[in-house]
């Protein structure tokens, strides 16, 4: 059974800094997901990771993909007070299956 | 139309309610889907509608009923529901492949009362 953990779980962080969320995954797959959820809300799709080496920036996020490490990076450059949500990966093998979430907040 | 619409937003029913959350799509997807998400947990996954057919079912409790009416409408029919079934609830959809990724709901927020 396919099963996907996230470190670190929560994420306090002053602006400016920088940071890495992790997301690890147990079994064999070429297609990885990231999703924003601020609180109350549905998901937002922030990236998505089809090969092995794929690397994808858009403004503050950049995230990576390892397939043989079974391993994504989201990291987070000069963080702003905005960026402050969950953040969840997610992989996909026969069915899409979530990691726990990181609850990231961003303090001025 | 590249969005995917859930109604209601919020509903608010009793354990020996009938209801249906309703979830519709324009944009050509064959694959639909249910997920449940509890508060502070990641999403999980219910139920997959594949080209209108039922493809996964989770082991879900009969309470909860899904149909597919059509390829762009996906219903989930929920019946002498419990408090524990409240919940967010997502609808999402894909194409098949699905190399650009699954497009979600806002989501109906439920209240078992």
């Amino acid at each position: 059974e396919l099963k996907v953990e996230q470190n670190p779980l929560f994420l306090s962080m002053q602006e400016g800094k920088n940071y890495t969320i992790y997301c690890n995954y147990s079994t064999t797959s070429d297609r990885l997901y990231w999703y924003r959820q601020d609180p109350g809300k549905s998901l937002e799709s922030l990236f998505v990771l089809l090969s092995n080496g794929a690397v994808k920036q858009e403004g503050r996020l950049m995230a990576s993909l390892d397939t043989k490490a079974r391993l994504s990076t989201l990291h987070i450059t000069a963080a702003v007070h905005d960026l402050s949500a969950t953040y969840f990966c997610a992989v996909e093998a026969q069915k899409l299956v979530f990691g726990q979430g990181t609850r990231l907040t961003i303090n001025p | 139309d590249t969005e995917v619409t859930q109604t209601p937003k919020h509903l608010v029913m009793g354990m020996t309610n009938k209801k249906s959350l309703k979830c519709e799509q324009h944009m050509g997807h064959r694959a639909m889907y249910w997920y449940k998400q509890k508060a502070k947990k990641p999403p999980e996954l219910m139920f997959v509608y594949s080209y209108e057919k039922l493809s996964i079912n989770e082991s879900v409790p009969s309470r909860f009923s899904p149909e597919c009416p059509n390829s762009s409408l996906l219903n989930l029919h929920l019946h002498a529901l419990q408090p524990e079934d409240s919940a967010l609830y997502l609808c999402a959809s894909s194409q098949e492949p699905r190399n650009y990724g699954y497009t979600f709901g806002s989501g109906t927020r439920l209240t078992v009362v």
